[in-house]
C-alpha cells in the first residue's frame, strides 16, 4: 500500500539556522509533490508544488528538493524565524484528480 | 489565491442529532473536494473524496451511511455527520484542489458531540 513517511519527531532549531524536513514514500509514482504549512486548529496551506522532472524549487526562504529514485522530497528553509514553527506536510500525487494524501507532518520550532 | 470557505468553524450538538457542514470554493469551480478528519495532534485522515454530480469515494473504514457527502455543485459540498456521537468529536476539514497546483483548504469545523 502507498506509504507517506515523514520524522514524526519534532525538529528544534535555532533561528538564523536552515531546518531540513524529510519525506519518503514508498509505492507511489507521483507525478508531483506538495508541501504545506499548518498551525494548530487551522487548515494546511499550500506552500510549493514540485513536479517529477524538476529537480528543485525555490520560493524566497523555501527550497524542494525531488529525488524519483531515492523516493524522498527534502524541504529546506533558510533563515528560519520562529514564525516558521509549525507543522509541515507532504503530500506526493499522481496527475489527475486522484485522492490527496498527507504524511503525519513533521513539528518544526525555531528559538530565539 | 483561491479560496475555500467552510462553515461553521465550530458546532456543539447533542449526541443522536445530526450535524451539517458546508465547504464552499469562493472563486473558483471544483470538480472534487476532498474531506479530512484530523484528532488532536494526529495527521489528516482523508475521509471522503467528493464528487460534483456522482457519489461520494469513501476511504476504508469510514461509514458512508454516518458521512454523507453532497457534491450539488461546482462551488459546494456539504459534511453531514449523522446521529453523532462522542466519538465523531474532531477537526473536519474540506479541500478543493486546482489541477497542477497546491489544494486550497476550508479553515476546519470542531465538532464536540456532548
Amino acid at each position: 500500500s502507498q506509504k507517506i513517511e515523514q520524522n514524526s519527531e519534532a525538529l528544534n532549531i535555532q533561528e538564523g539556522k536552515t531546518a531540513t524536513l524529510t519525506c519518503n514514500y514508498t509505492n507511489y509514482s507521483p507525478a508531483y509533490l506538495q508541501w504545506y504549512r499548518q498551525d494548530p486548529g487551522r487548515g494546511p496551506v499550500f506552500l510549493l508544488l514540485i513536479r517529477e522532472n524538476e529537480k528543485e524549487k525555490r520560493k524566497e526562504r523555501l527550497k524542494v528538493t525531488f529525488d524519483t529514485t531515492l523516493k524522498q522530497s527534502l524541504f529546506h528553509i533558510t533563515a528560519s524565524q520562529p514564525a516558521d514553527s509549525a507543522t509541515y506536510l507532504c503530500a506526493p500525487r499522481s496527475g489527475g484528480y486522484n485522492k490527496l494524501i498527507f504524511g503525519a507532518g513533521t513539528r518544526l520550532a525555531v528559538h530565539p | 489565491g483561491a479560496v475555500v470557505s467552510q462553515h461553521p468553524s465550530w458546532v456543539i450538538c447533542k449526541s443522536g442529532t445530526s450535524v451539517k457542514i458546508e465547504c464552499r470554493s469562493l472563486d473558483f469551480q471544483a470538480t472534487t473536494m476532498f474531506w479530512y478528519r484530523q484528532f488532536p495532534k494526529q495527521s489528516l485522515m482523508l475521509m471522503a473524496t467528493s464528487n460534483e454530480g456522482s457519489k461520494a469515494t469513501y476511504e476504508q473504514g469510514v461509514e458512508k451511511d454516518k458521512f454523507l457527502i453532497n457534491h450539488a455543485s461546482l462551488t459546494l459540498s456539504t459534511l453531514t455527520v449523522t446521529s453523532a456521537h462522542p466519538e465523531d468529536s474532531s477537526f473536519y476539514i474540506c479541500s478543493a484542489t486546482m489541477e497542477g497546483q497546491g489544494a486550497f483548504f476550508g479553515q476546519g469545523t470542531r465538532l464536540t458531540v456532548v
